[in-house]
């Protein structure tokens, strides 16, 4: 059983261009949460998703920034017009149900923003 | 103020000894607590969950104070793989919303 798939692991990118981050839960898990770490910082929550519902994103920034969670696929966190700023590592993890417990991270994918 | 805070080190450490170190929060509605450790550059892995009434773990135990509102991880023995960041994590009233403190270097020397 695959543990969480995320790709890119490494994407670069000029500002102003778009950035799309993908993650691929574990089989069997319904519920996907993304995460942005900042060099020298914790993680920070952005936005929780189950299958084609947002459930909460009040973590996630309310522009340039999106994320869907599709019937078929993988899950995308999507960044508009990227800045230096968004430079980060952007964790996802997943889980077969809401408890906090059974949530499995994938190994990131490091965005820098040149 | 952060709702988690943590002593961002690093603390040197000769292989051998014990170290500890806390981690204070801020929501006192903050029902369960975590430790994880992230090595450079990798995912967060969880090392242990904290109860009131202390947990043990190997050479780890995680102790968390509610009336003070502290967290400590305690190391004993340590190994050169113990190298790491430990960040020490709360769960929300939302019961999947983690917060995370900003992590305590940790390094092992020989």
């Amino acid at each position: 059983n695959a543990g969480v798939m995320q790709n890119p692991r490494h994407l670069v990118r000029r500002r102003g261009q778009e950035a799309r981050l993908r993650c691929s839960p574990m089989k069997g898990h319904s519920h996907v949460y993304w995460y942005r770490q900042l060099p020298e910082e914790g993680l920070k929550f952005m936005v929780y998703l189950q299958k084609e519902n947002i459930i909460d994103e009040s973590g996630m920034p309310k522009e340039r920034f999106s994320a869907e969670f599709p019937k078929e696929g993988p899950s995308i966190l999507r960044i508009q017009q990227v800045v230096r700023g968004d430079s980060a590592a952007y964790f996802c993890a997943s889980s077969p149900s809401v408890a906090y417990n059974e949530q499995f991270f994938g190994p990131g994918t490091r965005l820098t923003v040149l | 103020r952060k709702e988690v805070e943590q002593d961002p080190g690093p603390f040197n450490v000769p292989e051998g000894a014990t170290v500890a170190f806390n981690c204070t929060y801020s929501n006192s509605a903050s029902q369960s607590f975590f430790w994880y450790r992230q090595d450079c550059r990798k995912e967060p892995k969880l090392l242990m969950s904290v109860y009131s009434s202390g947990n043990e773990d190997g050479r780890f135990t995680a102790q968390l104070n509610r009336a003070s509102q502290y967290i400590s991880l305690l190391i004993r023995d340590s190994k050169l793989s113990d190298s790491a960041t430990y960040l020490c994590v709360g769960l929300m009233d939302s019961n999947y919303q983690l917060i995370w403190g900003a992590g305590t270097k940790l390094i092992i020397k020989p």
